[in-house]
């Protein structure tokens, strides 16, 4: 069954403290990952996508590492600002012409001052 | 300038009731979808569709219909809603249905049935 789960299912940080978001995930064939950031009562936007041959990308404070061997990816968020407050969805896209995003129920990430 | 827009944010309505969200982007995409977020925070796709093609999830309901009056719209209509429909539905929007092509969601829509 294709899935992609996420953990810590929540978690709060000091401002300015670092932390690390991990997805695992089964989905097969895989295409490419995607870190979302969601916002209170917001759609997602995209951090970052990262393909097969990809093992680490960058976004400003946000770094996203990949390991298609495990099937694992870890989202750092380095330096957190209290606006990095949001929920965080791991997605991953299925190759094939219909090309299915696979998402996560997301990590809730609260950054207090 | 927003770049996918949906309306309404919030409806409330019946039972039975039959309704529908608009969703509208000004970035030139080929490519509209619709999803579907529940309780439980998991999206998940419902419609995909460009000029050439409509691709269904096969789990919707056909009391959920995807109409596009041109490349920069797709609305979501709803008939005989059910309290199951509750949940956010998201419209997103990408240039293409190609692989790394970039989705950019709107704001949501939150739809609760009575």
């Amino acid at each position: 069954k294709n899935q992609v789960e996420q953990s810590p299912q929540s978690l709060i940080i000091l401002e300015g403290k670092n932390c690390t978001l991990q997805c695992n995930y089964t989905v097969s064939p895989f295409s490419n990952l995607r870190w979302y950031k969601q916002d209170t009562g917001r759609g997602p936007v995209s951090l970052t996508i990262m393909t097969f041959s990809e093992n680490t990308k960058s976004n400003g404070r946000y770094t996203a590492t990949l390991d298609a061997d495990t099937k694992q990816s870890s989202l750092h968020i380095t330096a957190s600002q209290l606006s990095d407050s949001a929920s965080y969805i791991c997605v991953v896209r299925m190759r094939g012409s219909q090309g299915n995003l696979i998402f996560g129920k997301g990590t809730k990430l609260s950054v207090k001052p | 300038d927003t770049a996918v827009s949906q309306t309404p944010k919030y409806l409330v309505t019946q039972m039975g009731n039959d309704k529908s969200i608009k969703c509208e982007q000004n970035l030139g995409h080929d490519t509209m979808y619709w999803y579907k977020q529940d309780s439980k925070k998991f999206l998940k796709i419902m419609f995909s569709y460009n000029n050439k093609e409509l691709i269904i999830n096969e789990t919707v309901p056909n009391r959920f219909s995807p109409k596009s009056p041109d490349k920069a719209h797709l609305n979501l209509h709803i008939n005989s809603l059910e309290l199951g429909d509750s949940a956010v539905y998201f419209c997103a929007s990408s240039q293409d249905r190609v692989a790394y092509d970039e989705q950019y969601f709107g704001p949501g829509t939150r739809l609760t049935v009575t």
